[in-house]
């Protein structure tokens, strides 16, 4: 399978615990956007990486996240401190072929957060 | 605040009718425009785009309109088959490279 990769698929942990997502690019993308997503919503941007530059973070995106991509290829995105209102798909894409903003998109199938 | 939506939250058609699916946008700096299909417990899957210097644009089976005098975005499945329901999200962009989602349109089609 050459797609976008995420794990875990699923996590619950408890509320005040951290919690650490991966997301694999497909091959050779040098993009790779992170988002949210909650019940009935679209998503929602939260960052996005050139190569390894974190080049934009949403205002979404508190002091308890963070994200890396320290060899321009596979990235984390980690949630400290986890609140309830945390619970949400967390998304990843990686486009970039051209290396440009309007490079397709490619979704994976995400990591479901539920934070008790 | 600015943002892109959708018209009708619901859509139900008959298997083998043609499906619309609409969507506004508020920016007209936006300058690219991607639907994506999200089956439950999946990512968006792209399904076609457009970029705004374009007013049309067709796949298989999905034609995409763009109405820039009045900032509307459509798609159009033909021959609707079961597979295609899901939930269909329109997205734009403004040159940052994030994509702005609106709230999408759940398509059912009934057999």
């Amino acid at each position: 399978d050459t797609g976008v990769s995420q794990n875990p698929r699923h996590k619950i942990t408890k509320r005040g615990q951290n919690v650490t997502f991966r997301c694999d690019p497909i091959s050779e993308h040098n993009r790779l956007y992170w988002y949210r997503q909650t019940l009935g919503q679209g998503p929602e941007f939260l960052t996005y990486f050139q190569n390894e530059a974190q080049l934009e973070k949403s205002r979404l995106l508190s002091d308890r996240f963070s994200a890396e991509r320290p060899k321009g290829s596979f990235s984390t995105l980690e949630i400290q401190r986890t609140e309830q209102g945390d619970s949400a798909m967390y998304l990843c894409a990686s486009s970039g072929t051209s290396g440009g903003p309007t490079d397709t998109q490619y979704f994976g199938p995400g990591t479901r957060l539920t934070v008790l | 605040g600015e943002s892109v939506g959708l018209h009708l939250p619901t859509l139900s058609v008959q298997e083998g009718d043609n499906s619309i699916i609409n969507c506004a946008y508020s920016n007209s700096a936006s300058d690219y425009f991607i639907w994506y299909k999200q089956e439950s417990g999946k990512g968006p899957q792209f399904i076609i785009d457009i970029r705004s210097n374009m007013d049309k644009r067709q796949g298989q089976r999905v034609t995409v309109l763009l109405n820039k005098t009045v900032k509307h975005l459509s798609l159009q499945i033909a021959a609707t088959q079961p597979g295609d329901s899901a939930v269909y999200f329109c997205a734009e962009t403004r040159g940052q490279g994030n994509l702005i989602f609106g709230k999408g349109t759940k398509l059912s089609v009934k057999p």
